[in-house]
């Protein structure tokens, strides 16, 4: 089955800084690929994703890279502000189900 | 509107006890999932409904039981259970089975079991 490896497991920088998490997923057949951001005690909401008919798509501060034959994607923060502290999942659709990598806890220091 | 709403938001059970969490979108999706979430992990799949019917089964035990009375709610049933099941349980719903598009999850009912 699909596996969804993401890197690294917790990561800290300075306000304005940018950051960058990184995800490999197994199963070529995958062609969807959502970022989730979980805050505190709240769900996960869905801040942007990419399918596998785009190399890169851009939302405000937030990006994501995919590159379908190293089968990696990755999301990019610029600018980093507070509020982006979280935990952050990557996803890869695969036989019907999402399967999520192991989360990415982003802390950012004012 | 991408809402997907849980109640109750807290929940503290005894072992004995028997009650329900209930989950409603109003997006007209056509699927709607069940996740389990322990503190610092991702949502682990429990169950999913598609049109419906339940189609997935993540061999979860029998004293969590789900239900969807209609297509847009989604009930899970809850008795006898164990210190262990305490979790976030997260409802999400996506609008086409099988189809790969975005899952909207809910903002979790915490459950505590004593």
């Amino acid at each position: 089955g699909e596996n969804v490896e993401q890197h690294p497991s917790t990561l800290s920088v300075q306000e304005g800084d940018s950051a960058v998490i990184k995800c490999t997923y197994s199963d070529s057949a995958s062609n969807y690929f959502p970022w989730y951001k979980q805050e505190l005690g709240k769900g996960p909401q869905l801040i942007i994703d990419i399918r596998s008919n785009v190399g890169e798509k851009k939302d405000q501060r937030i990006a994501v890279t995919l590159n379908k034959t190293a089968k990696h994607f990755s999301l990019h923060i610029t600018e980093t502000q507070p509020e982006d502290s979280a935990v952050y999942f990557c996803a890869a659709w695969s036989q019907g189900n999402l399967i999520f990598g192991k989360g990415t806890k982003l802390s950012v220091k004012p | 509107d991408t809402e997907v709403t849980q109640t109750p938001k807290h929940l503290v059970m005894g072992m004995t006890n028997k009650k329900s969490l209930k989950c409603e979108q109003h997006m007209g999706h056509r699927a709607m999932y069940w996740y389990k979430q322990k503190a610092k992990k991702p949502p682990e799949l429990m169950f999913v409904y598609s049109y419906e019917k339940l189609s997935i089964n993540e061999s979860v035990p029998s004293r969590f039981s789900p239900e969807c009375p209609n297509s847009s709610l989604l009930n899970l049933h809850l008795h006898a259970l164990q210190p262990e099941d305490s979790a976030l349980y997260l409802c999400a719903s996506s609008p086409s089975p099988l189809a790969q598009e975005t899952q909207y999850f809910g903002p979790g009912t915490r459950l505590l079991v004593l």
